[in-house]
């Protein structure tokens, strides 16, 4: 049974470009959070998607924004990047009511 | 608002000591979920324990123990007889119990350094 898995492991982006990243939840998960982890800090949440739909935000811009399949997958994309995007993104799936489990993460660097 | 304060920035200690990690947690809500993650040099977050408001019974796993104290807004993780394999970020976290999982608040984390 595979856990969650995230793509890519690293990505360089330079400053005003887009990016996507992906996630695919654990077997018999339908809700994927992602989060925020800047170096040294927690991980801050961003949003919640459960049936396609985003449930759940926290307190990130617009430049941030999601999308879930119907296979459950994910996508995060931040649009005009700044440098203080940089990060480690982490998915996290759960099913209602669940502990939540979380991938690897993506290691984002903005230049 | 939510808030989570590991006071403990990094904590190092020698093989087999015991270790304590303090979380101090704010909420407004009556009914919560608290959790304690670790956090491998490789990224992931691995999750280590949840409980909910309701229950304030202390729990053990092995070397692990946490103390939930409802009072003074406390959730302590103790690692006994500590090993090198705990070194590690941890982090513990706080969400609403009447939602999805998800949407935790998470502390800043504690470094723990086992030395041989």
């Amino acid at each position: 049974d595979a856990g969650v898995t995230q793509s890519p492991t690293h990505l360089i982006k330079t400053r005003g470009q887009q990016v996507t990243l992906r996630c695919s939840p654990k077997s018999g998960h339908d809700t994927v959070s992602w989060y925020q982890q800047a170096l040294g800090q927690g991980p801050q949440f961003i949003f919640q998607y459960y049936e396609e739909e985003e449930r759940q935000r926290g307190n990130f811009p617009d430049r941030f924004s999601g999308h879930q399949f119907p296979n459950y997958s994910s996508e995060l994309n931040v649009n005009a990047l700044l440098l203080g995007d940089s990060a480690l993104y982490l998915c996290a799936s759960s099913q209602t009511s669940s502990e939540q489990y979380f991938g690897p993460g993506t290691r984002l660097t903005v230049t | 608002a939510q808030k989570v304060t590991q006071a403990q920035t990094e904590i190092s200690v020698v093989e087999k000591e015991d270790v304590t990690l303090d979380c101090v947690y704010e909420t407004r809500d009556t009914t919560y979920y608290l959790f304690w993650y670790k956090q491998p040099p490789s990224g992931e977050l691995v999750f280590l324990i949840r409980r909910n408001s309701f229950d304030e019974q202390n729990e053990i796993s092995g070397r692990y123990s946490w103390n939930f104290q409802k009072s003074t807004s406390s959730f302590n993780f103790t690692i006994t007889a500590s090993q090198v394999v705990d070194s590690a970020v941890y982090f513990c976290a706080l969400s609403e119990l009447n939602t999805n999982a998800g949407k935790s608040t998470f502390g800043d984390g504690t470094t723990l350094t086992v030395k041989p």
